[in-house]
């Protein structure tokens, strides 16, 4: 089964309007990270969020907002007012256990295109 | 203060070579983990060392090596090289568990 689940290959929307990327997962820990990040075409990952399994509120990072829905097992990213500049690979990732190890799986990915 | 640095950016390969990619994380990190992205493969994760111990493998063949010297650079290394390895190979830094910075990439062909 896949472990983090992104269903959308492909989205658009239109600058300055506010999109929603969907990432499901799959854990039996009870301690977990979830990552977003960009990739743009020159193929740098850019670490856009965080939210751990045991923070209260969802987390925000400027246009960046991750709503995580723990009991759906979802952890879905949020752009606001979209710019030309968010066309990008975006990337759901999750860190399992505790610990200090830093394995990440990755979802599949999302392309966002920004329009005018 | 500066991001992670990978070098180089670039190289061409012939099959049956070996090559040695490098990875300089942020100051301060001591995690460095190596993953591998391919068009039908996604991002795979290779290894990650910790204070010059491998401490997570992913399943990779034996071709692929690393290491982690006492100032966190990181080597990765891959002998007998298919033309399944032309991949994007990303490293990335942390110091904690609620972060993971990536560099730029190696993007490596093989022909």
């Amino acid at each position: 089964a896949q472990k983090i689940t992104q269903t959308q290959p492909g989205m658009f929307v239109q600058e300055k309007e506010a999109v929603t990327l969907d990432c499901t997962y799959d854990t039996s820990d009870q301690s977990y990270g979830l990552f977003w990040y960009k990739q743009p075409s020159s193929g740098e990952m850019i670490f856009l969020i965080y939210q751990g399994s045991y923070d209260e509120q969802n987390a925000t990072e400027g246009r960046y907002s991750l709503n995580f829905q723990k009991a759906r097992k979802s952890a879905n990213l949020v752009i606001s007012a979209s710019q030309l500049g968010d066309s990008a690979m975006y990337f759901c990732a999750m860190r399992e256990g505790t610990g200090t190890a830093s394995k990440l799986t990755f979802g599949t990915g999302t392309r966002l295109q920004v329009t005018l | 203060k500066a991001g992670v640095t990978q070098t180089p950016r670039y190289l061409i390969k012939t099959r049956g070579q070996q090559v040695t990619l490098s990875c300089s994380p942020i100051s301060g990190h001591r995690s460095v983990s190596w993953y591998q992205q391919t068009p039908g493969q996604g991002l795979q994760f290779l290894f990650e060392y910790f204070s010059e111990t491998q401490r997570n493998k992913g399943n990779f063949p034996g071709r692929f090596s690393g290491r982690q010297f006492s100032n966190s650079r990181s080597e990765m290394n891959v002998s007998t090289l298919e033309l399944g390895d032309s991949a994007l190979y990303l490293c990335a830094s942390s110091s904690g568990l609620r972060e993971q910075y990536f560099g730029p990439g190696t993007r490596l062909t093989v022909t």
